[in-house]
């Protein structure tokens, strides 16, 4: 197991509406990713944040927004949620620098329907 | 062009079988790379880091070519419990983590 956890493993909303996904990164970390991965598809960088900041970001329209908190559990939220959206939602988490491996959790299954 | 891209395949194999995956990148400036695994519906699982020109763990290589870059994963005497999705991960400039698409793996009895 990487530590790693997320909530809720799976998920359907309704095109048009709002979802929050969660994150808890391993212990020692500081920073946390996001990834959308669609159906045989690679994970696509969405954003990352490093204490609290964020500190990267993928080619994702503005109603995919973050938070990291002072623990560095994070949030994705994804407003005006689109039939597109449905995919495989993965957080990662890794020490800030450039060798650090990064570590998964189960990722959220969203369907929007 | 992509910032990384792999083969899709899939590569269906025979147990026993060596196998290569080739990756390429297009930021010259990238420094570290990785190999993770990724079995269907499950989150990746990180296989190899690959520093300097390359490194070995059991069956399992992994070679870094700066030059020409491109980042190569060999098997060696392919199970059946290594059929799974092969992701290339390059770390762009120290903040970002890009996926290729990812290699399918077949190992068949």
């Amino acid at each position: 197991e990487t530590g790693v956890t997320q909530s809720p493993t799976h998920l359907i909303k309704t095109r048009g509406q709002q979802v929050t996904l969660r994150c808890s990164s391993q212990s020692g970390h500081n920073t946390v990713s996001w990834y959308q991965q669609a159906l045989g598809q690679g994970p696509q960088f969405i954003f990352q944040y490093y204490r609290e900041e964020e500190n990267g970001r993928g080619n994702f329209p503005p109603r995919f927004s973050g938070l990291q908190f002072p623990n560095y559990s994070s949030e994705l939220n994804v407003n005006a949620l689109e039939l597109d959206d449905s995919a495989l939602y993965l957080c990662a988490s890794r020490s800030q620098g450039e060798y650090t491996e990064a570590f998964f959790g189960q990722g959220t299954r969203l369907t929007v329907v | 062009r992509k910032e990384v891209e792999q083969d899709p395949g899939p590569f269906n194999v025979p147990e026993g079988a060596t196998v290569a995956f080739n990756c390429t990148y297009s930021n010259s400036a990238s420094q570290s790379f990785f190999w993770y695994r990724q079995d269907c519906r499950k989150e990746p699982k990180l296989l190899m880091s690959v520093y300097s020109s390359g490194n070995e763990d059991g069956r399992f290589t992994a070679q870094l070519n700066r030059a020409s870059q491109y980042i190569s994963l060999l098997i060696r005497d392919s199970k059946l419990s290594d059929s799974a999705t092969y992701l290339c991960v390059v770390n762009i400039n120290g903040n970002k983590l890009v996926f290729g698409a990812g290699t399918i793996l077949r190992v068949k009895s």
